[in-house]
C-alpha cells in the first residue's frame, strides 16, 4: 500500500468556504509535500514542509505536520471555483536522494 | 524554458510490443522520476534516479526498465507491453530540497 493516504477521498464545498484535507503516512520521512492536479494535466507543487517543521503558510494555503501521529493537513482558505482540482500529499524518504511517494488524493469541487 | 517535456504524449501498442518513453528536463536537476497514474488513483513510483548513470526501483518496477545516460534525460522502457500497463505516465524532475516538477503526461494504451 502507498505511503500516504488522503482523507476525504472527495470534498464538495461552496465558494468562500474553507477546505481541509488530511494525509496520513506510515514511515519516517524527510519532508512532506502537497501537489495539485487539474484534470488531464501534470501535478503542480504547492508547498513543502520539513520533518522538523510543524506549520507552514503560503498565500491561502496552510499546512500542518504532526510527526508523532504521522499525519498532515492542508487547509485552503476562502476557496474559489478555480481551486477545483485533485490534491495529493507526497512523502519524501531520504535514500541518498529523495524517494517520493504519493497518496491517492482528494478530489475537491468548489461550487460557485 | 520548457521545464519537463515528455514524448510521445499518446501511444497505442499491441500486447507484446516494446516502446520507450522519453523525459527531458532543462532545469539541471539531479533527481528524476517516472510515475504511473491509473483512474481514481494517485501516482505510483516506477523507477527513479538520483543522478546521471544511477537508477533505483520504486513501488511498481516490474515490467519496466529505465536509463539515465545523460543528466537531462530519463528513459522509461517497456520490453513487452501488457494490457495492465495501460496508464498515464508522468515524468518529474526534482530539486535537492525535494520539490518535484512534472511533465504533462504520456497516455499509453495497450490492446
Amino acid at each position: 500500500s502507498q505511503q500516504g493516504e488522503e482523507d476525504p477521498q472527495a470534498l464538495s464545498i461552496q465558494e468562500g468556504e474553507n477546505a481541509t484535507m488530511n494525509c496520513s503516512y506510515k514511515t519516517s520521512i524527510n519532508n512532506l509535500q502537497w501537489y495539485r492536479q487539474n484534470s488531464g494535466r501534470g501535478l503542480v507543487h504547492l508547498i513543502l514542509i520539513r520533518s522538523n517543521e510543524r506549520e507552514k503558510h503560503s498565500g491561502r494555503l496552510r499546512v500542518t505536520l504532526d510527526t508523532s501521529k504521522k499525519s498532515s493537513s492542508l487547509l485552503i482558505t476562502a476557496s474559489r471555483a478555480a481551486d477545483t482540482a485533485s490534491y495529493f500529499c507526497a512523502t519524501a524518504l531520504n535514500t541518498g536522494g529523495f524517494k517520493t511517494i504519493f497518496g491517492a488524493g482528494t478530489r475537491l469541487f468548489v461550487k460557485a | 524554458n520548457a521545464g519537463v517535456t515528455q514524448t510521445p504524449k499518446f501511444r497505442v501498442l499491441k500486447t507484446g510490443q516494446s516502446m520507450t518513453l522519453l523525459c527531458a528536463q532543462d532545469m539541471n536537476h539531479e533527481y528524476m522520476y517516472w510515475y504511473r497514474q491509473d483512474p481514481g488513483m494517485g501516482l505510483r513510483l516506477i523507477h527513479y534516479s538520483v543522478g546521471e548513470g544511477t537508477t533505483a526501483k520504486g513501488e511498481v518496477p516490474d515490467g519496466y526498465n529505465v536509463s539515465r545516460l545523460k543528466k537531462q534525460n530519463f528513459l522509461l522502457g517497456l520490453e513487452s507491453a501488457a494490457p495492465s500497463q495501460t496508464s498515464v505516465y508522468f515524468c518529474a524532475s526534482g530539486t535537492t530540497t525535494g520539490e518535484l516538477f512534472f511533465g504533462e503526461g504520456s497516455r499509453l494504451t495497450v490492446l
